[in-house]
């Protein structure tokens, strides 16, 4: 089953605007929740990250939304760049039962910005 | 400083063989992930390790296993390859293990099963 969801898998964006990118999660263990951007042949690298108590963190153009009620978080990107342009992943972790991790990720989001 | 390091960057083998991945951390990090990304996927998380346990599995086969070496290092092991197993293997270092920890992933091994 997908733990983390992101039902967009592409989104388009002129330049200057405001990105979008959603993510939706369903295990209440999750406490951790991260961004990464992924370039082609590079391994995904982090953006931005926040923790089940926060509901907000903001770093540069990038902020980050949690809701933790709807299970929810959201990425804004503003604004945006055609250097953006790249698959967008977020990730969930969280301590299990027996006191190991787990990470999950997304399935990405394609975010291209048109110049 | 030099980033997450992974060798070899590509790797072609039949059914039923043998594979062997390696990963160097970022200096100073003491813990190592594997991802498997398969296309049009995210990375699914394989194994997580810390001062040379494992602290995180996620849901594969014992096919796959792993070790973590006392410089800090990884490998990964996956036996009788399946087409399957084809996909991008990502190695992913952090300074710690635990939930809050930024990881710092490597290009990946791109492996492919025929």
């Amino acid at each position: 089953d997908q733990q983390v969801k992101q039902n967009s898998p592409s989104l388009s964006v002129q330049e200057g605007r405001i990105s979008i990118l959603n993510c939706d999660y369903t295990n209440s263990m999750f406490d951790y929740f991260l961004w990464y951007k992924k370039y082609p042949a590079e391994g995904p690298t982090f953006l931005i990250s926040i923790s089940s108590i926060k509901d907000k963190n903001e770093d540069g153009r990038f902020t980050v939304f949690l809701n933790k009620s709807a299970k929810h978080l959201s990425l804004h990107i503003v604004p945006s760049q055609p250097g953006d342009s790249a698959v967008y992943f977020c990730a969930a972790s969280g301590e299990t039962a027996s006191g190991t991790y787990k990470y999950i990720f997304g399935t990405g989001t394609r975010l291209k910005v048109l110049a | 400083d030099a980033g997450v390091t992974q060798s070899p960057t590509h790797l072609i083998k039949t059914r039923g063989q043998h594979v062997t991945l390696r990963c160097s951390p970022i200096s100073g990090h003491k813990s190592v992930s594997w991802y498997q990304q398969v296309l049009g996927q995210g990375p699914q998380f394989i194994f997580q390790y810390y001062e040379k346990e494992e602290r995180g599995r996620g849901n594969f086969p014992d096919r796959f296993s792993a070790r973590q070496f006392p410089n800090y290092s990884s490998e990964l092991n996956v036996n009788a390859l399946l087409l399957g197993d084809s996909a991008l293997y990502l190695c992913a270092s952090s300074e710690t293990s635990g939930l809050y920890n930024e990881q710092f992933f490597g290009p990946g091994t791109r492996l492919t099963v025929l």
